[in-house]
C-alpha cells in the first residue's frame, strides 16, 4: 500500500492518559497535515508541516497537543492528559506541492479514532 | 471568516436515481474548490478540484460545477449506486492560506 498510513486505527484510553498517533505520508510528499474530525462535521485543521518544519498550528491545538515530523518523513501527534473532549477521528494528509502553492491534491489516511473514557 | 455551507445535511435516494448536492462558500481570496467522498470510518478521497476559471469538472458519474461569481458549487451524482453511500464534503482553499475550509458534508444514502 503506497497511500497515507495511520497507526493505530482505533485507540481507547482513560482520561488523563497520554496517547501518540503515527502518520506515514506518501513517499516524497513534502507537506503533511493533521486534522481532527468529530461526528457529523468536516475535518478541522490542527497543524501543518513543510518537510520537517512545523509552519502553522491551529488555536485548537492546546498545550497538551504536540506534533513532530523528524527528518521530514513520518509524523507523530501526541496528546497529553487526554480529556473526553479529545474524542474524535484524527486524520493525517500529505501532498506534494511547490512552494506557496495552495492547489495541490491532498491524500488522506484512514484516520485514528480516539475514544477517551 | 472563511466558511463553507453544504446542503442538504443528508439525503436518501433509490439506486439508479440522480441527486445534486450544494455548497456555498465565503472563502476569500478564492484559490480552488474540491469535492471529497468520505466512506464511514475512512479518510476523505478527492473527487474533483476546480480553480476559478473552471465551470465544470467530471469524474466518472460525478460532475461538479462552480460559479465563482455567486460562490456556489454543486456535485451531481448520476445513476447512483449502492457504493455511492457516503459523506460528500465540499472543501475550499484560499490563495493566501495553506489551510482548507471544510464543509460539514452531505450524507448520501443509496437504497436498493
Amino acid at each position: 500500500d503506497t497511500g497515507v498510513s495511520q497507526d493505530p486505527r482505533h485507540k481507547i484510553t482513560k482520561r488523563g492518559q497520554n496517547v501518540t498517533f503515527r502518520c506515514d505520508p506518501i513517499s516524497e510528499h513534502n507537506r503533511l497535515y493533521w486534522y481532527r474530525q468529530t461526528l457529523g462535521q468536516g475535518p478541522e485543521f490542527l497543524t501543518y508541516f513543510q518537510n520537517e518544519a512545523q509552519l502553522e498550528k491551529s488555536r485548537l491545538l492546546s498545550d497538551r497537543f504536540s506534533a513532530e515530523r523528524p527528518k521530514g518523513s513520518f509524523s507523530t501527534l501526541e496528546i497529553q492528559r487526554t480529556e473526553q473532549g479529545d474524542s474524535a477521528m484524527y486524520l493525517c494528509a500529505s501532498s506534494l506541492a511547490i512552494q506557496f502553492a495552495t492547489n495541490e491534491k491532498l491524500f488522506f489516511g484512514s484516520g485514528t479514532q480516539l475514544s477517551v473514557l | 471568516k472563511n466558511q463553507v455551507e453544504q446542503s442538504p445535511q443528508s439525503l436518501i435516494i433509490l439506486e439508479g436515481k440522480n441527486c445534486t448536492l450544494q455548497c456555498n462558500y465565503t472563502v476569500s481570496p478564492f484559490s480552488n474548490l474540491r469535492w471529497y467522498k468520505q466512506d464511514t470510518g475512512r479518510g476523505p478521497v478527492s473527487l474533483t478540484i476546480m480553480t476559478f476559471s473552471e465551470n465544470t469538472k467530471s469524474n466518472g458519474r460525478y460532475t461538479a460545477t462552480l460559479d465563482a461569481d455567486t460562490k456556489q458549487s454543486s456535485l451531481h451524482i448520476t445513476a447512483s449506486q449502492l457504493s455511492d453511500s457516503a459523506s460528500y464534503i465540499c472543501v475550499v482553499s484560499a490563495s493566501n492560506d495553506y489551510k482548507l475550509s471544510f464543509g460539514a458534508g452531505t450524507t448520501v444514502t443509496v437504497r436498493a
